[in-house]
């Protein structure tokens, strides 16, 4: 079965630019998507079909897909972006990575 | 705006049954494919089922298979999970969601959320 390997935690200066990766056989070949999920709330989706945004999505978030990673680039963190990071994709029936701590310092 | 409101979660004995519901406003519900995913406390998000628009095709993640059933009732606007046979691995917070395919291919996403109501199963 298809798997999805996220970092269990990334850190990223206020300000810097965070990359969280989603890593999976030939994922470049997938359409991958990306959740946010604050602490005690739902999932938000902030980019879908790799590299795009939800209207109400800031332009710090971009998406990137290619070879066997997928990566989600938040520019300019900000503490509010510290939040867990979900890829989703679909392989048969729909999966998500782990998942990722962003920590915001 | 889109708004889903899942209700019916509550503390239940392992092998009993629960029903959630919900409820969705802000957009066409007949329009949309719609979904159950859920989070155990502490861990990743993992998809528990989908159903049409119409209702006339429905999937089920290989964990809860023959023990839970999705449902729709588009005149209510509303998404019903029964889950039956519970066991404690189906302790979780469970979100409903509305699905989203891509054009022209199997590939979907979920673009809008509930806040999720919290299913814990324990003797």
């Amino acid at each position: 079965s298809y798997e999805l390997t996220q970092p269990l935690s990334v850190s990223v200066a206020l300000g810097q630019t965070a990359r969280i990766t989603c890593g999976g056989n030939n994922i470049g070949s997938k359409n991958v998507h990306w959740y946010q999920q604050k602490p005690g709330q739902a999932p938000v989706l902030v980019i879908y079909r790799d590299s795009n945004r939800p209207s109400g999505i800031p332009e710090r978030f971009s998406g990137s897909n290619s070879g066997n990673t997928a990566t989600l680039t938040i520019s300019r963190a900000q503490a509010g972006d510290e939040a867990d990071y979900y890829c989703q994709v679909w392989d048969s029936s729909s999966l998500f990575g782990g998942g990722t701590k962003l920590t915001v310092l | 705006q889109v708004q889903l409101v899942e209700s019916g979660g509550g503390l239940v004995k392992p092998g009993g049954s629960l029903r959630l519901s919900c409820a969705a406003s802000g957009f066409t519900f007949s329009d949309y494919y719609m979904s159950w995913i859920r989070q155990a406390p502490g861990k990743g998000l993992e998809w528990v089922s989908y159903i049409s628009s119409s209702g006339s095709t429905i999937y089920y993640a290989d964990s809860v298979k023959g023990r839970f059933t999705i449902s729709r009732d588009n005149a209510k606007n509303s998404l019903y999970l029964q889950m039956n046979s519970l066991r404690a691995e189906d302790t979780a917070v469970y979100y409903c969601a509305r699905l989203r395919f891509l054009e022209w291919t199997l590939s979907y996403y979920f673009d809008y959320w509930g806040q999720g109501t919290l299913v814990t199963v324990s003797s």
